[in-house]
């Protein structure tokens, strides 16, 4: 098994649509984020979670809600979303005694019609 | 807010070194990190230093660290086309598992024959 492991690793949907991007990490981090990535933009920090608390809110519009049942899995749920949300979302995970760098997943490519 | 700034792109001759450099602004960033991501995938860590270390060797990477004047460089020595990729550079704010990374833009590495 990878480290971080998100799905789907493509998703097209329509604005009205509701679905949900998973991820889930088998490296015994605590800490997990929500990355979006946009051609020609910086990574963009969206939410953190420390021990399955949001600790970190980074002014994301409320159509993206995310979840944190346990340290290993995170969610982000899509809802009414727009055109300019299609991006690459990544999800990571960190640990911050071993130097906290972050590991990624592979991405998931979302595509909004 | 912080911010990390790097050169968008960078070609260099097979065989030739390739530096990659990158500026911030947070001088209370504690470690600091090189990335690398190929097309479709997420972002692989390659190498990471410590705040209070000037310079970090592995293999054919060096890093090097001014934190006076808040630059970091990456090193590949006898640059290959497997090398080909964005290579981002980040910063962390503090060392809570749940800290802030910021990463800069990315500089895509092209190799020439």
């Amino acid at each position: 098994e990878t480290g971080v492991t998100q799905t789907p690793r493509h998703l097209v949907m329509g604005m009205t649509n509701k679905k949900s991007l998973k991820c889930e990490q088998h490296l015994g981090h605590n800490a997990m984020y929500w990355y979006k990535q946009s051609a020609k933009k910086p990574l963009e920090l969206m939410f953190v979670y420390s021990l399955e608390e949001r600790v970190e809110n980074n002014s994301v519009p409320s159509r993206f809600s995310p979840e944190c049942p346990n340290s290993s899995h995170l969610f982000l749920h899509l809802h009414t979303l727009q055109p300019e949300d299609s991006a690459l979302y990544l999800c990571a995970s960190s640990q911050a005694s071993q130097g906290g760098e972050l590991f990624f997943g592979e991405g998931s490519r979302l595509t909004v019609l | 807010g912080e911010d990390v700034e790097q050169s968008l792109f960078l070609s260099v001759r097979e065989g030739d070194s390739s530096v990659i450099n990158c500026t911030y602004t947070d001088s209370s960033s504690t470690y600091l990190y090189w990335y690398k991501q190929e097309p479709g995938a997420g972002l692989q860590l390659l190498t990471y230093i410590f705040s209070n270390m000037d310079m970090k060797q592995d293999q054919r990477l060096t890093v090097l660290l001014n934190k006076k004047d808040k630059h970091l460089s990456l090193r590949i020595a006898d640059t290959q086309t497997g090398d080909s990729a964005i290579y981002f550079c980040a910063e962390r704010e503090g060392y809570s598992s749940a800290s802030k990374i910021i990463f800069g833009s990315g500089t895509r590495l092209s190799i020439r024959p």
